[in-house]
């Protein structure tokens, strides 16, 4: 199975600041990564699919790079509602595997 | 818009089975792949498997194979699972979620608890 490795674990922002998520595939994935928000007793919502494109209706704030094993989920403009859980999550390779999730909270 | 309802909570019994079901609207549900994945309380997310409503191909998660069933019904535009031989490593919340791979829309979750 891709392991996926997330960084960091759980960080805080202040109102304002930019801040980014880390993902490391134990092998390349093609560019097929999606970064996913959850907050607490919701459903994972979509942010960014093949790595760089935004879902539609999620701000522009949010942005995602990356290439063969590495990618990064950038927040710029901390804002109260981007507290939540944060997943990467690799649609390469059977079977399809998430990040372990970074807690964001707002400083 | 798209909409994916699931079924209520279950609490059942050890070696019990149950079928969770996924209602969907606003999308072509017939020509579209729905994922099924698993969330312990504050873990990460798990994926079990997925089906094309065309023609009820299916792809599973090893770990998953003999757990899980998914099947689909057309006419109503829904989804299921069946979890089978229950224990309490099964009590978790499950989401369906269209797509393959990279998914757009998911439900709501349904909490399944395993308990005597």
């Amino acid at each position: 199975d891709i392991q996926m490795t997330q960084s960091p674990h759980s960080l805080s922002a202040s109102l304002g600041e930019t801040v980014s998520i880390e993902c490391l595939a134990s092998e390349g994935i093609s560019n097929y990564l999606a970064w996913y928000q959850q907050k607490p007793g919701k459903s994972p919502q979509l942010l960014i699919y093949y790595a760089s494109s935004l879902q539609d209706g999620v701000p522009s704030r949010f942005s995602g790079s990356g290439s063969g094993t590495q990618y990064s989920l950038k927040i710029s403009n901390m804002q109260p509602e981007d507290e939540g859980v944060y997943y990467c999550q690799q649609g390469y390779k059977y079977p399809y595997t998430f990040g372990a999730g970074t807690k964001l909270e707002l400083k | 818009q798209v909409k994916l309802q699931q079924s209520g909570a279950e609490l059942v019994k050890p070696g019990a089975s149950v079928k969770l079901s996924c209602k969907t609207s606003g999308y072509t549900f017939s020509t579209s792949y729905m994922s099924w994945f698993k969330q312990i309380p504050g873990q990460s997310i798990e994926w079990i498997g997925m089906i094309y409503a065309g023609d009820g191909g299916t792809g599973y998660n090893q770990k998953f194979k003999g757990k899980a069933t998914l099947t689909v019904d057309t006419s109503s535009s829904t989804a299921y699972m069946d979890l089978s031989s229950l224990t309490t490593e099964d009590s978790a919340v499950y989401f369906c979620a269209r797509g393959m791979g990279i998914t757009y829309y998911w439900g709501q979750g349904v909490m399944v608890t395993v308990s005597s």
